[in-house]
């Protein structure tokens, strides 16, 4: 199995631009998971959806944020208008039931 | 509500010697817990996790880590520690009910002499 994908790897734009990172979650699992990781707070969970239906999305940190997971192989994360604190490595999660969450290798985000 | 500490947020051992990095929870119910380690510039990997049965859980790179219900921890060790461990360790709690949603500690980035 090729494991979560994410892309793309690295992104660097301006200030209010649009950003969008793409997530494929390992085939069968029925749970994604999107987090934001930064030095300050951590690590984040920003929304989880199970069978493509958002869950939670408690963490997203305003109306700039936006997700969506249109079927079981894809979700993504949209950023609209980006800003320089939304500098991050943004991580996706897949998992199936109760059993361990598998992490992509994230997208560093850079905002200038 | 739900928790998860990690006491710790840097911790520096000399190659060989042995390691101990502390978690504690705050759960109502009974949990599931894991531990992740993240080297730099990459995701989370799953080092062991527990569920249920045998408190002591055996993982990869020689990890292990005991559960305590009495004292409501969950500490991972390792006898002998090497250069490449040098990472963050993650501990996180997640349920039996619900979504597989999991609660992650702060993290404790280590470090390892020569």
């Amino acid at each position: 199995d090729a494991g979560v994908i994410q892309s793309p790897r690295h992104e660097v734009t301006e200030m209010g631009q649009e950003v969008t990172l793409r997530c494929k979650p390992i085939s069968g699992h029925n749970s994604l998971f999107w987090y934001r990781q930064t030095m300050m707070r951590g690590l984040e969970l920003l929304i989880y959806f199970n069978n493509n239906v958002p869950i939670d999305d408690s963490g997203m940190p305003e109306d700039r944020f936006s997700a969506k997971m249109p079927n079981a192989s894809f979700s993504t994360l949209k950023i609209q208008p980006s800003e320089p604190r939304d500098s991050a490595v943004y991580f996706c999660a897949s998992s199936w039931g109760h059993n361990e969450q598998f992490f992509g290798p994230g997208t560093r985000l850079t905002v200038l | 509500a739900q928790s998860v500490t990690q006491p710790d947020i840097h911790i520096t051992v000399s190659e060989g010697a042995s390691l101990e990095l502390r978690c504690n929870y705050s759960y109502g119910a009974t949990p599931y817990l894991f531990w992740y380690v993240q080297s730099p510039g990459q995701g989370l990997q799953l080092l062991l996790k527990y569920f249920s049965g045998d408190t002591l859980v055996q993982g990869i790179k020689g990890f292990e880590a005991e559960f305590k219900r009495s004292q409501s921890s969950f500490n991972l060790r390792k006898p002998s520690v090497h250069w490449s461990d040098a990472a963050e360790y993650f501990c996180a709690v997640g349920g039996t009910g619900g979504y597989n949603k999991l609660i992650f500690g702060a993290g404790t980035r280590l470090a390892v002499h020569p």
